[in-house]
């Protein structure tokens, strides 16, 4: 069982640049989510989804698209990077029971410059 | 809103010392609440989830409480060794399919 897979686990990218975070996860989970970390700022939510075809913006979703087009996958797209946009990025992912809590991949750390 | 806060924002502890993270929200009404540990540069590993339903959970040497109606959870640390120097953070989620929403976490050092 893979769990939760982020690619790539570092990435430097310039002012301007697009690029995709990807997630993937072989659990079956209904719920999957876009955080990032930034220190002093704790984890902040980007954007979420309760199934394939549904998604829908958290916290802090300017400059940021997604889209879930099978359950397994929910990757991230930066448009225009942006210095501000340098952070480490989490995906989570978990089912709707109670009885379970959220699952995380290992992190993207992005730099842009 | 849900709002989740933890006190204290750092602990510096001697090796063998038992110790208890506070983790704080302001709507009671609450689905399940989960403590996770973040190393350094690293992703976060989930501890401990404790259902709305339940008071308890432990695990080895790790065992957290919830108190829906005061609006708090405890993780308690039994015999702290070096190795469990790493940062806490708790998320409550409040509903089917809702998020979770996190705490800025605990920073726990033990000093050999």
């Amino acid at each position: 069982n893979a769990g939760v897979t982020q690619t790539p686990k570092f990435q430097v990218l310039k002012t301007g640049q697009s690029m995709t975070l990807q997630c993937a996860q072989d659990m079956n989970h209904e719920y999957m989510s876009w955080y990032r970390q930034d220190p002093g700022m704790g984890l902040r939510l980007i954007h979420y989804s309760v199934g394939a075809g549904i998604t829908d913006q958290g916290e802090v979703p300017n400059g940021y698209n997604v889209s879930r087009s099978t359950t397994e996958d929910f990757p991230l797209r930066l448009l225009s990077a942006a210095p501000s946009q340098t952070s480490v990025y989490f995906c989570a992912s978990s089912y709707f029971d109670r009885a379970y809590g959220y699952t995380f991949g290992s992190g993207t750390r992005l730099t842009v410059v | 809103k849900q709002e989740v806060t933890q006190i204290p924002a750092a602990l510096s502890v001697p090796e063998g010392e038992n110790l208890v993270l506070n983790c704080s929200f302001t709507d009671s009404a609450i689905y399940n609440l989960q403590w996770f540990r973040q190393d350094p540069g690293k992703g976060l590993t989930s501890l401990l989830l404790i259902q709305s339903s339940q008071r308890e959970q432990t695990s080895g040497r790790l065992n957290a409480s919830l108190d829906k109606s005061s609006g708090r959870s405890t993780l308690y640390i039994a015999a702290s060794q070096p190795g469990d120097s790493a940062t806490y953070l708790c998320a409550v989620r409040q509903g089917y399919g809702q998020n979770f929403v996190f705490g800025p976490g605990t920073r726990l050092s033990v000093l050999p």
